[in-house]
């Protein structure tokens, strides 16, 4: 079964840094592309960055310069480093698997994980 | 303020057919496949239509879209209270090298 297990949210203060974690099983990592999406409290869906199988990365503008997403195909995980954290970034994380192994127009976002939250507040 | 533009609510009542607008620009849908998310309530979001009509297997031949110039539609026919949840669509932008969604449409069946 292919599962996507988030980690790593918690309560931060505004300019603090996190790093969220999460843990795919039940397919090959390697081979597919992987995206972050978030969703602040009564809000809707907001896509926040994608990485290829390889090193290929791609971001909102809301977050560049200071979210950088990764993965470590070794250990099947993927990675949102968040530094200079804001208020308006409080949001439940969401990490998608895409389609394919490329980032690409044509793609989707075919299983989710259950989210992990991020509170950023003094 | 989302990229594409959506009804912010929709309703219907059990057995009837809906449909949820999605309104992009040429930048978006008008060039690239439109895709669909069903939220449940208090659950993440579930893949429900990719590449403007195909449905994942295991989604219900109720759920149908389509696609038009710069703008998306997705149909729920034969309405059941199972359906009511938040509806999101989802395209590529070009112009903005990113994927970017509606502002969700919440379904209440009567």
């Amino acid at each position: 079964e292919v599962q996507l297990l988030e980690s790593g949210g918690g309560l931060i203060q505004p300019g603090g840094s996190l790093r969220l974690s999460c843990a795919a099983s039940g397919f090959t990592f390697s081979n597919y592309a992987m995206s972050w999406v978030r969703q602040a409290p009564g809000k809707g869906l907001e896509w926040v960055s994608a990485i290829s199988g390889g090193d290929s990365t791609y971001y909102a503008d809301s977050v560049k310069g200071r979210f950088t997403i990764s993965r470590d195909n070794s250990k099947n995980t993927l990675f949102l480093q968040m530094n200079s954290l804001r208020a308006e970034d409080t949001a439940l994380y969401y990490c998608a698997k895409e389609r394919r192994v490329v980032v690409a127009a044509t793609n989707y976002m075919d299983v989710w994980g259950k989210g992990t939250t991020v509170t950023v507040s003094s | 303020q989302s990229v594409l533009t959506q009804p912010p609510s929709a309703s219907g009542t059990p057995g009837q057919r809906v449909t949820i607008s999605c309104f992009g620009s040429s930048s978006n849908i008008g060039s690239n496949t439109v895709n669909w998310y069903q939220q449940l309530p208090g659950t993440a979001p579930k893949l429900l239509i990719y590449s403007h009509n195909q449905r994942p297997s295991g989604v219900p031949d109720r759920f149908s879209g389509s696609k038009s110039g710069t703008s998306a539609s997705l149909a729920i026919s034969g309405l059941q209270s199972e359906d009511e949840a938040d509806y999101y669509c989802a395209a590529w932008d070009d112009s903005l090298n990113g994927r970017v969604f509606g502002g969700g449409t919440k379904l209440t069946v009567l």
